[in-house]
């Protein structure tokens, strides 16, 4: 079945700089890779989204990559700030299943002021 | 307000006791779905329900696990005989949304402690 490896596990960077978080998913068949932030004690929250016929999509400060043929994703956020710091999941869809999704294990990001 | 409540938020339990956790989505969603986080890990899929029907369960569910969604409308998930294992965040989605995305919307989960 689908895997999904994320990296680094921890990141801290300096309020303003940039963070990059990366995945790879074992399956060319997934084709939906969403990224979610989930704050303490709560439910992940789905941030930004992208889908295999597209190669990068923005929203405001943060940005998502795909390249297929190396079937890896990154997310990338812009002018961090300390509303930033969370943990971030990716994900995969299962392959000829949108709906259900394999996550990675998760990126703790903190952003010192 | 994620549009899906749980409930509860916290449960402690003995082991061997039951117990059911309660997920309400806000408004319909056709697709219900149960993750399992544990610390460090991200959520891992149980089942899930297109409105009455439960459709896929992994095989993380045992038989102890048993879920149900009545009428298509709020889901319940029950453990029996609960082992310290079982010790989790359970969280619920619901699939669906409008515009530039669409995706799950989870709860904020029941975190079980089996004691």
């Amino acid at each position: 079945g689908e895997n999904v490896e994320q990296h680094p596990s921890t990141l801290s960077v300096q309020e303003g700089d940039s963070a990059v978080i990366k995945c790879t998913y074992s399956d060319s068949a997934s084709n939906y890779f969403p990224w979610y932030k989930q704050e303490l004690g709560k439910g992940p929250q789905l941030i930004i989204d992208i889908r295999s016929n597209v190669g990068e999509k923005k929203d405001q400060r943060i940005a998502v990559t795909l390249n297929k043929t190396a079937k890896h994703f990154s997310l990338h956020i812009t002018e961090t700030q300390p509303e930033d710091s969370a943990v971030y999941f990716c994900a995969a869809s299962e392959p000829y299943n949108t709906d259900k999704l394999i996550f990675g294990t998760g990126t703790r990001l903190q952003v010192f002021p | 307000d994620t549009g899906v409540s749980q409930n509860p938020r916290h449960k402690i339990t003995k082991r061997g006791q039951n117990v059911t956790f309660r997920c309400d989505p806000i408004s319909e969603h056709n697709r219900l779905y149960w993750y399992r986080q544990t610390l460090g890990q991200g959520p891992e899929f149980l089942t899930y329900f297109q409105n009455e029907a439960q459709l896929e369960k992994s095989r993380l569910l045992s038989d102890r696990f048993s879920a149900e969604r009545p009428k298509g409308s709020f889901s319940t998930l029950e453990i029996q005989r609960t082992e310290q294992g079982d010790s989790a965040m359970y969280l619920c989605a619901a699939l669906g949304g409008a515009g530039a995305i669409y995706g799950y919307t989870f709860g904020s989960g029941t975190r079980l402690t089996v004691v």
